[in-house]
């Protein structure tokens, strides 16, 4: 059965470092998304992504952050300069265009660690 | 604006006993979707049922069932003869229509535990 895989599964940063978090959607789907959970705190919707745009985004999205579908297969999130407060699991989801609505699959996450 | 609201934190429950988790949402969106997924304690997030706003029939999957009714906007989940892997964190989760993306909103989450 196809599913978002994302990598890494850990990744440990310096404040101030930049990461780049990688996610590989399911291969018919066109709508992307990441959302982020604060450990022990719900999960945040942070932007979506369709026709190479962002489609929308939250607060928490601010210029430290951004999106990008480098080729057909990967999409990334990247952090500027985090901050101990980045700390979270990130989720990356995909679904496909719908005609009617078509649920969200959600990969696995990575735990980003801000030291 | 949307919200939704699990008001439930934590929930313990004997092996074997029905467990009801709620689920209270905000909209102005006359079309709109309501989810339920389940966390398990490796992190993930599974994906157990959407509802459209428009379709009030309740909803019954082995074990689960969701009472969806919208004059007190509520979308609850119910495990009957609860299970120690039913043991979690279920979220109950909007998107609404009027927003092309359909971004997801999330409650806070209820946290089962299921005692053998």
């Amino acid at each position: 059965e196809p599913e978002v895989t994302q990598t890494p599964s850990h990744q440990v940063t310096q404040m101030g470092q930049e990461v780049i978090l990688r996610c590989v959607p399911i291969s018919n789907h066109l709508y992307f998304y990441w959302y982020r959970q604060i450990l022990g705190q719900k999960v945040e919707f942070l932007v979506s992504f369709y026709n190479n745009e962002i489609s929308e985004k939250s607060e928490i999205f601010d210029d430290q952050f951004s999106v990008e579908r480098p080729d057909g297969s990967n999409f990334t999130l990247k952090i500027r300069s985090t901050k101990l407060e980045d700390s979270a699991m990130y989720f990356c989801a995909s679904r496909e265009v719908p005609k009617g609505y078509n649920e969200q699959f959600f990969g696995p996450g990575t735990r980003l660690t801000v030291l | 604006a949307q919200k939704v609201t699990q008001a439930q934190t934590e929930i313990s429950v004997v092996e074997k006993e029905d467990v009801t988790l709620d689920c209270v949402y905000e909209t102005r969106d006359t079309t709109y979707y309501l989810f339920w997924y389940k966390q398990p304690p490796s992190g993930e997030l599974v994906f157990l049922i959407r509802r459209n706003s428009f379709d009030e029939q309740n909803e019954i999957s082995g074990r689960y069932s969701w009472n969806f009714q919208k004059s007190t906007s509520s979308f609850n989940f119910t495990i009957t003869a609860s299970q120690v892997v039913d043991s979690a964190v279920y979220f109950c989760a909007l998107s609404e229509a009027r927003t092309g993306a359909n971004n997801l909103f999330f409650g806070t989450g209820t946290r089962l535990t299921v005692i053998p």
